[in-house]
């Protein structure tokens, strides 16, 4: 299973709204997680089960889809927000993740 | 808390082999899987394998067949992974995360695999 990540690259100010989308070539059920990942660090878990947002998660992440296609939004982007964001499937193996989008904060 | 541990960094010249340790802590071992993702530098994240503490059983990515190889000490609760035939483009940061029912909620902290002669 591919997973596509648009946009690869996004670059927002303070307070935006800001959407990723994730599409996949064959459905994977519920089976969709997105993690942070900021540089020389180990991705963190944000949302589970497209939609569960992960403890100590601030609310101004959320998720949402279904069958193959899914979206990762922040409501109101803060400047500690500056990361990559990768989606990842769980439906089948391998676990293969989407290709990134980095968010830069202008 | 949980915590997954990893080894030091390594260095190693292409053909060689390396092997990463992951030691958990602060959970039941046996009671969650273990997989293994690799980032090369400037990358993305790529899944490798996952073994199941419990029993032992593993699945590899077809990309790392007979080249990867997963093991468990249920003794010391640590997982290792073994990576043969080293070539520079192995060259990576690798990670251990532990499997939540449907999602990585645990990372090990990361050990940078640097292949060169």
């Amino acid at each position: 299973i591919q997973l596509t990540q648009s946009p690869s690259f996004l670059s927002a100010s303070v307070g935006d709204r800001v959407t990723i989308t994730c599409r996949a070539s064959q459905g994977i059920n519920s089976f969709l997680a997105w993690y942070q990942q900021k540089p020389g660090k180990a991705p963190r878990l944000l949302i589970k089960g497209i939609s569960t947002l992960q403890s100590g998660v601030p609310s101004t992440f959320s998720g949402s889809g279904s069958g193959t296609e899914f979206t990762l939004t922040i409501s109101s982007l803060q400047p500690e927000d500056s990361a990559t964001y990768y989606c990842q499937q769980l439906n089948t193996y391998p676990y293969n993740f989407g290709q990134g989008t980095k968010l830069e904060i202008k | 808390q949980v915590q997954l541990v990893q080894s030091g960094a390594e260095v190693k010249k292409p053909g060689a082999s390396v092997k990463v340790s992951c030691k958990t802590s602060g959970y039941t071992f046996t009671s969650y899987y273990i997989h293994w993702v690799r980032q090369a530098p400037g990358q993305g994240l790529e899944w490798m394998a996952m073994i199941k503490p419990s029993g032992a059983s593993t699945t590899y990515a077809q990309k790392f067949q007979g080249r990867v190889t997963l093991t468990r000490d249920t003794s010391t609760a640590t997982v290792h992974m073994e990576l043969s035939g080293l070539r520079s483009d192995d060259t990576a940061l690798y990670f251990c995360a532990r499997e939540h029912g449907g999602d990585f909620d645990i990372w090990g902290q990361g050990t940078m695999v640097t292949v060169s002669s």
